[in-house]
């Protein structure tokens, strides 16, 4: 089945600088991918879908890559602050609408 | 997007009993997923579940240990048997409908 494997498994930044966060993934029939932010003790918060024809995705204070050659998946937090401190989490839908998710990435942006 | 609402949102239970978590949509979707997250790490996709017919299961997820019922289309239980400590952790049901839901999660902790 797919395999998805998230880095870095921790990252500290300061706030104002930018943290990215990468997954790589193996079935080349992915086509649909998420990101996730996950604060202590609560769900999952959607932070963006990304539909495999789409490289380039925007959000609010961040942007989503997608390179479907290098089966890679990057979150670029743009000028981080404090309330980005959090777990964020990759996922990938190949078929059947199931979804695999990365180990995730605990994001810790200092002052 | 879809709305999930899960019930308990958490339980403590001694070993050996069988306890029942409940997901109920907002509106009708096709596909109920379940997920297990242990403290701070990914989620695993247990089942999928889709009305009328019997659950599918993944790799290390068993029916006989995890039955998951779909009833309707708005409605799921999924039903820990014979709980064991290490079956303490955090169960999300999720929907695809217009993106990739949760719902709060319930915690669950086995004495």
């Amino acid at each position: 089945g797919e395999q998805v494997e998230q880095r870095p498994p921790h990252l500290s930044v300061r706030e104002g600088d930018s943290a990215v966060i990468t997954c790589t993934y193996t079935d080349p029939n992915s086509y649909y991918f998420f990101w996730y932010k996950q604060e202590p003790g609560a769900s999952l918060q959607l932070l963006m879908k990304v539909f495999s024809s789409t490289e380039i995705n925007e959000g609010q204070g961040f942007t989503v890559l997608l390179n479907k050659k290098d089966k890679r998946l990057s979150l670029n937090l743009t000028a981080a602050h404090p309330g980005d401190s959090a777990a964020y989490f990759c996922a990938v839908s190949a078929y059947n609408n199931r979804i695999f998710f990365g180990d995730g990435t605990q994001l810790v942006v200092k002052p | 997007s879809v709305l999930l609402y899960q019930k308990p949102n958490r339980d403590i239970c001694q070993s050996g009993t069988s306890l029942k978590i409940q997901c109920v949509a907002d509106s009708q979707v096709v596909s109920m997923f379940w997920y297990q997250q242990f403290q701070e790490q990914s989620l695993m996709l247990m089942a999928t579940a889709n009305e009328g017919s019997e659950a599918t299961y993944e790799s290390g997820f068993t029916k006989d240990k995890f039955p998951i019922s779909r009833p309707n289309l708005t409605f799921s239980t999924l039903t820990v048997n014979n709980a064991r400590p290490g079956d303490s952790s955090i169960y999300f049901c999720s929907s695809r409908e217009g993106g990739q839901y949760f719902g709060p999660g319930t915690r669950l902790t086995v004495l």
